[in-house]
């Protein structure tokens, strides 16, 4: 089946510091997307980003299809950057079932 | 635009009982899923639907139904709660489909006792 995995799965940084978290998928991509899990359990959808880069403030994230991953940049990182992040992929086709991974828990300490 | 509700936000159960969780979106989006999100396990589809009247199994759909008779309703049921469904519970939906930006609720806090 299709594998969707996250790296690191813990990191903890000081507010100020950047970051880069990763997402490796196995197959060919149609659809990339990366999410926020605050402290309250909300998902914030940060990118939908099946190639190319984007960016959105401190937030950047860059896909590259021919290799299979993606990145999500964190800078100046700040304690509200805490909590877990998601990536969303789906290989298109037929398939329509989106798989995530299993993400990465960030804590930003003051 | 309230975008993607669930109801109830709580839920505690006994085992055997059955419920319905409720999902409504009013953004006139054909596609919709249920996930769940266990502590180590991330969030994993139950079931998907990509329009009204069409429906089907996810990763983890065992102990679950579900229905879509409108565009904007996708409800989740459980037919005999058991303490293994005890998890948070996910709705979300997207306007074109699997391959499209998704839009997720606030979840559902179940327990089954």
């Amino acid at each position: 089946g299709i594998q969707v995995e996250q790296s690191p799965p813990d990191l903890i940084l000081q507010e100020g510091a950047n970051s880069t978290l990763r997402c490796n998928f196995s197959d060919s991509v149609n659809n990339l997307q990366w999410f926020h899990q605050n402290p309250w359990g909300q998902l914030i959808n940060l990118f939908y980003i099946p190639s190319g880069t984007k960016q959105n403030g401190r937030l950047s994230a860059t896909t590259v299809a021919t290799e299979r991953y993606s990145l999500l940049y964190i800078s100046s990182s700040q304690t509200t950057d805490s909590g877990v992040y998601f990536c969303l992929f789906n290989s298109g086709g037929s398939n329509y079932k989106l798989t995530f991974g299993k993400g990465t828990l960030l804590t930003v300490n003051p | 635009n309230a975008g993607v509700t669930q109801t109830p936000k709580f839920q505690v159960l006994k085992t055997g009982q059955s419920m319905t969780l409720q999902c409504a979106q009013d953004m006139n989006h054909e596609y919709m899923s249920w996930y769940r999100q266990d502590p180590g396990m991330g969030l994993r589809l139950i079931h998907y639907s990509v329009g009204a009247g069409i429906t089907d199994q996810g990763e983890v759909p065992n102990g679950y139904n579900v229905s879509r008779s409108t565009t904007e309703d996708f409800p989740l049921r459980l037919l005999s709660a058991a303490p293994s469904q005890t998890s948070v519970y996910f709705c979300a939906s997207s306007f074109g489909g699997q391959n499209e930006k998704l839009f997720f609720g606030s979840g559902t806090q179940l327990s089954v006792l």
